[in-house]
């Protein structure tokens, strides 16, 4: 089956620093990576959409200079939060899309800033 | 405005009874809805997708569209204590193919009472 996995699943920062999260997509090849982030009201908001050998779009509040994605082939991406403060705190989820068009998640990294 | 819109923003059903949930877009553009399910501490989970008029059946899960009025909705047979969570409706447009980004409503917080 289609399986997502991120590490780390919780991670503290103090504000001010910055954290490395990843994801990857196992059992079926993932044709686009979206990180979104999850507010504690469970809202989600889209930071940006990867694919492989394309620029990657970010949202409108979104930056590449705050949140640098790396998305070297097609099972693996990696976001950093940069410089992170209490705003940032939230579950950042990564989806991986099949060829279908059905976004499978990973259970998040939950980031905490001190 | 809120492109997806859910409703109600929760639920409680008695176990073995039918929890219907709904969900509404305001964009025309938007041809393709999933539901999600999320459980505390996990990712969202996908459970169907649909894009055709009419029901779609799998298991105690029945989904149905409504793309004349945008509509679109959930009904759960049978409820268990298990099926309660958040559920979630997303949707997007056939623009960018199975790239097209994915916009989530709020979720509807699901509680069966055994």
């Amino acid at each position: 089956g289609a399986l997502v996995y991120q590490y780390p699943r919780r991670t503290i920062c103090k504000s001010g620093t910055s954290m490395r999260m990843e994801c990857q997509a196992v059992g079926f090849q993932a044709t686009s990576v979206a990180w979104y982030r999850q507010s504690p009201q469970k809202t989600f908001e889209l930071i940006a959409l990867s694919t492989v050998n394309s620029a990657i779009k970010y949202e409108q509040n979104f930056t590449q200079e705050k949140f640098p994605i790396s998305h070297p082939n097609l099972s693996f991406s990696s976001m950093t939060v940069l410089n992170a403060y209490l705003e940032d705190r939230g579950l950042y989820l990564c989806g991986a899309r099949d060829r279908e068009g059905t976004q499978y998640f990973g259970p998040g990294t939950r980031l905490l800033v001190l | 405005q809120q492109k997806v819109q859910q409703s109600p923003e929760s639920l409680s059903v008695p176990e073995g009874g039918m929890a219907s949930l709904n969900c509404t877009s305001s964009d025309r553009n938007f041809q393709y809805f999933w539901w999600y399910r999320q459980h505390s501490g996990e990712g969202p989970k996908a459970l169907m997708s649909i894009f055709s008029d009419g029901d779609k059946k799998e298991g105690r899960f029945t989904a149905h569209l409504n793309k004349a009025s945008l509509h679109v909705s959930l009904h759960i047979r049978d409820s268990q204590p298990s099926d309660s969570a958040l559920y979630f409706c997303a949707a997007s447009a056939p623009s960018g193919g199975s790239n097209a980004k994915l916009t989530f409503g709020k979720g509807t917080k699901l509680s069966v009472k055994s």
